[in-house]
């Protein structure tokens, strides 16, 4: 199975601020990488998929980047509805896929 | 508006069974395939199963090793339901599970993306 490791595994930042999130996996996924929010007893909600493309109705100033097995998730002007759990998925060994271990945005 | 409403869900005993239910509202369901993922409370989230759409009588169905051989998903396209029989649940059962519609037909190429979740529903498997 290919591992996905996210960094770090929360953080702390203010509103306003640039977020950076990084997910690597254990092996070369190409661009076959998705991120998802999930807010505190919510279900998640697809942010990114394809590595970089913007799902529909998701605010520009969240960005994703990377190939092979690194990859970035940046929120830029960190607003007070960021404040949640953000999760890595590849999608290279469907149907196996898997998730990061999450990272928790919270307000420093 | 997608809408995906998950039940079954309650406290069973180890070695006992439960069947969760997904209808599905809002979209072609035939055409797509769906996911159930887990989550522990607290804790990060777990691919389980999936299924395909399409015009089949006999759509692909996948497992995630920790259940395979125990759990059995399947869909009623009439009834935009799809549900995941579990057998002989075991403590490391516990957890809420999510339905997921996947942006796709099937569920073996590269890119597969889940683009609505619903709710989710608690399993407890404890004596």
């Amino acid at each position: 199975d290919i591992q996905m490791t996210q960094s770090p595994s929360s953080l702390s930042a203010s509103v306003g601020d640039r977020v950076t999130i990084t997910c690597r996996a254990s092996r070369s996924v190409s661009t076959y990488l998705n991120w998802y929010q999930q807010k505190g007893g919510k279900a998640p909600n697809l942010l990114i998929y394809g590595a970089s493309s913007l799902e529909s109705g998701v605010p520009s100033r969240f960005s994703g980047s990377g190939s092979g097995t690194e990859f970035t998730l940046t929120i830029n002007s960190l607003q007070p509805e960021d404040f949640a759990t953000y999760y890595c998925q590849q999608s290279y060994s469907t149907p196996l896929i898997t998730f990061g271990g999450g990272t928790k945005v919270e307000l420093k | 508006e997608v809408h995906l409403l998950e039940s079954g869900g309650g406290l069973v005993q180890p070695g006992g069974s439960l069947r969760l239910s997904c209808t599905a509202s809002g979209f072609t369901f035939s055409n797509y395939a769906m996911a159930w993922i887990r989550q522990v409370p607290g804790k990060g989230l777990e691919w389980v199963s999936a299924i395909g759409g399409g015009v089949t009588d006999n759509p692909g169905t996948y497992y995630a090793d920790s259940v395979k051989g125990r759990f059995t998903i399947s869909r009623d396209n009439s009834e935009t339901t799809v549900f995941l029989q579990m057998n002989t649940l075991r403590a490391e059962d516990t957890a809420l599970y999510y339905c997921a519609k996947t942006a796709g037909e099937n569920f073996n190429g590269f890119g597969e993306r889940l683009d609505y979740w619903g709710q989710g529903t608690l399993v407890t498997v404890s004596s």
